[in-house]
């Protein structure tokens, strides 16, 4: 079975400070990707995805993430945060097994503080 | 290309009431997932349709809970008598043929008082 694991349901960081947020996924076939960002009662917003090619790969906002097969993670990273970041961020794995099932994690809040 | 539609955006349900939620897909999509929200959780995956066809809906519980995407018009996720562990909020994701990227509406958050 696939599932997503955000083990930090909260990360507290300063503004312009750097930001790690950790996503492992568990899966015996090809996976696909994604991290979505959702502001206070908005809907989900993709900020990238990773289907093949390069593992390091680049999304808006600044954001980016690298996919890292042997460890099974792949994890969202910013260099420096803006207090406009502060939001709820999920990682998702897409099954392909005859049709797309998309698997969330819990979610991580960060909380961007001045 | 106006994205995915959802409404109402908030809904109110006495308990036994019915709830209507409505999802319009983006233009050329013919794929719909419903997921819902419970708070504090991230989003889980109830129904797929496309036009006139459900192809999963292993996630639905098995009572109280329909789905449909109708030729014409919006997909609707229709929950009957509604119980208070119904609160959530529900989202619906299109994509369209031979595409991964899954586009999300902002959602209905549905109370059940």
């Amino acid at each position: 079975a696939q599932s997503v694991t955000q083990l930090d349901s909260q990360v507290p960081v300063f503004e312009e400070a750097p930001v790690e947020l950790r996503c492992n996924y568990s899966s015996s076939v090809s996976v696909y990707l994604f991290w979505y960002v959702q502001y206070p009662n908005q809907g989900l917003q993709l900020l990238l995805k990773y289907l093949s090619g390069s593992t390091l790969v680049k999304g808006i906002n600044g954001f980016e993430a690298e996919f890292n097969k042997s460890q099974t993670s792949f994890h969202l990273r910013k260099p420096s945060v803006h207090i406009s970041d502060t939001a709820e961020y999920f990682c998702a794995a897409l099954m392909n097994t005859g049709f797309q099932k998309l698997v969330f994690g819990t979610g991580t809040r960060l909380l961007v503080s001045p | 290309n106006a994205g995915v539609m959802q409404n109402p955006r908030h809904l109110v349900r006495r308990r036994g009431q019915e709830a209507r939620l409505r999802c319009s897909p983006m233009k050329g999509h013919s794929h719909v997932y419903w997921y819902r929200q419970l708070p504090e959780e991230g989003l889980k995956f109830m129904v797929y349709l496309q036009k006139e066809n459900i192809i999963d809906e292993s996630g639905m519980p098995k009572e109280r809970f329909s789905a449909e995407f109708p030729k014409e018009g919006p997909s609707i996720l229709r929950i009957q008598q509604v119980v208070r562990g119904d609160s959530a909020a529900y989202f619906c994701a299109s994509f369209p043929d031979g595409a991964y990227e899954q586009y999300f509406g902002p959602g209905t958050r549905l109370t059940v008082t």
